[in-house]
């Protein structure tokens, strides 16, 4: 079937160290989203890429990077610079103007 | 760039009519109306998708008026399992990763 896949489902961070987190498309869709959402909020732009090779900052990039060397594939770093990195990571992916198809999310926890 | 209003929340009860109606005063003339549906812990799933007029499809039906400035989603008959939030999104076709979801609209069905 195809469909986008994250990884980790839960994951724990200490203070200090970098995470990151796996997305991984099979719909061959050229463009992929990287979102954070807050308990009871609605869903922040991180990063997104319309091409490979190529990525643009969202509205709350600072904190994290992304890459996009395979067209399937769009993994997130979450960097120690992100102060307050504990929050739902969802990973989304298009083709065109057609709707977005989103993973089922990771769940970042800094311990 | 269109930002987009919804109310906070809404209740209704099993087998009613729902509407939620999104404004987005500074739509432009290429950007396409989208809506979602969240549950707690999982991706936002695509609803409906239009540009003007009514769009429907076998769970919903979108209501976009002449002046594209609001759009009404409307759920025929819900069900205990459609409570979710619900999140409008306008797509600018030019450039999708500059869309920008808003905090959506929590649906509460009653029995």
């Amino acid at each position: 079937d195809g469909g986008i896949t994250q990884s980790p489902k839960y994951l724990f961070r200490k203070e200090g160290q970098n995470v990151t987190l796996s997305c991984e498309q099979n719909l061959n869709h050229d463009a992929m989203y990287w979102y954070r959402q807050d308990p009871g909020q609605g869903l922040r732009l991180i990063y997104y890429s319309q091409i490979v090779n190529d990525f643009q900052k969202g509205d709350i990039a600072e904190g994290y990077s992304v890459s996009r060397e395979k067209k399937e594939s769009f993994p997130l770093t979450v960097t120690s610079a992100q102060k307050n990195p504990t929050a739902f990571y969802l990973c989304a992916s298009s083709f065109q103007s057609d709707g977005y198809t989103f993973g089922s999310g990771t769940r970042l926890t800094v311990v | 760039l269109a930002k987009t209003t919804q109310p906070i929340s809404m209740d209704s009860y099993e087998g009613q009519e729902v509407n939620i109606t999104c404004s987005h005063n500074n739509i432009a003339t290429n950007d396409y109306i989208t809506w979602y549906q969240q549950f707690p812990s999982q991706g936002p799933r695509f609803i409906i998708q239009g540009y003007k007029t009514k769009v429907t499809n076998e769970v919903a039906s979108l209501f976009i008026p002449a002046d594209r400035k609001s759009s009404t989603l409307s759920l025929p008959r819900v069900s205990l399992s459609d409570t979710a939030v619900y999140y409008c999104l306008v797509v600018y076709n030019t450039n999708a990763g500059k869309s920008t979801f808003g905090d959506g609209t929590t649906l509460t069905v009653k029995p």
